[in-house]
């Protein structure tokens, strides 16, 4: 599975919207790319993933640049509850299954 | 529709010990991993199974072993516990086998901790 990078940190107002960048410059094309979050202790909570379009759900939007080198997680309204660990996954079908997480994003929202 | 769960959500082991984890996957789904996140480390790989066969595992020792019964629940077996092996282990189910993709769902794990 392709190698991503994202930042350490990131602080946000609450309120605001949570913008959580990464890379994933060798990226195939056969690679999903997915987003969990972690909250202390708690186990992965999956959020959202995508293959080339731009998706949304109720909790995120996922923006991926035409090229796919990198995508960007976006939380419109973050909330004190929204501090967590987001991991930006990216992934291919047959190779074992397993997700490979790497150290994440520490996003911390700030009243 | 009931998450993954997971039993013991706590655990004391000594070391040499063995410890039996168990988890139930979200009804439909066939798919079962294990993962290790020890205190401030990222979450490691263990196993995977699927349809009741071992499809993968991680770069774990043997004595890290598991096994998939008929209504998909699973369990994790740890031999001689060591130190190192004090952890969150995490059990996730996804609807898809080997050849879909599929999304991971995951419960809240154990907490093992060896004295």
């Amino acid at each position: 599975d392709a190698k991503t990078t994202q930042p350490t940190s990131m602080d946000c107002a609450e309120g605001r919207a949570a913008n959580l960048p990464c890379n994933h410059s060798t990226i195939s094309g056969n690679e999903y790319v997915y987003w969990y979050r972690q909250i202390h202790s708690q186990g992965p909570q999956y959020i959202i993933h995508g293959l080339k379009n731009n998706e949304t759900n109720e909790m995120a939007s996922l923006i991926i640049t035409e090229d796919r080198k990198s995508s960007t997680l976006i939380l419109p309204h973050a909330t004190l509850r929204d501090t967590a660990v987001y991991y930006c996954i990216v992934r291919v079908t047959n190779t074992g299954n397993q997700f490979y997480f790497g150290t994440g994003t520490s996003l911390t929202v700030i009243p | 529709e009931a998450g993954v769960t997971q039993s013991p959500t706590h655990l004391i082991k000594t070391r040499g010990q063995q410890v039996t984890l168990r988890c139930s996957p979200i009804s439909g789904h066939t798919s079962v991993y294990w993962y290790q996140q020890a205190l401030g480390l990222g979450l490691q790989f263990l196993l995977w199974y699927d349809e009741g066969e071992e499809r993968n595992r991680g770069n774990f020792p043997p004595r890290f072993s598991g096994r998939q019964f008929p209504n998909y629940s699973s369990e994790l077996n740890v031999n001689a516990l060591e130190l190192e092996d004090s952890a969150l282990y995490l059990c996730a189910s996804s609807l898809a086998g080997q050849h879909s993709p599929d999304t991971q769902y995951f419960g809240p794990g154990t907490r093992l901790t060896v004295l």
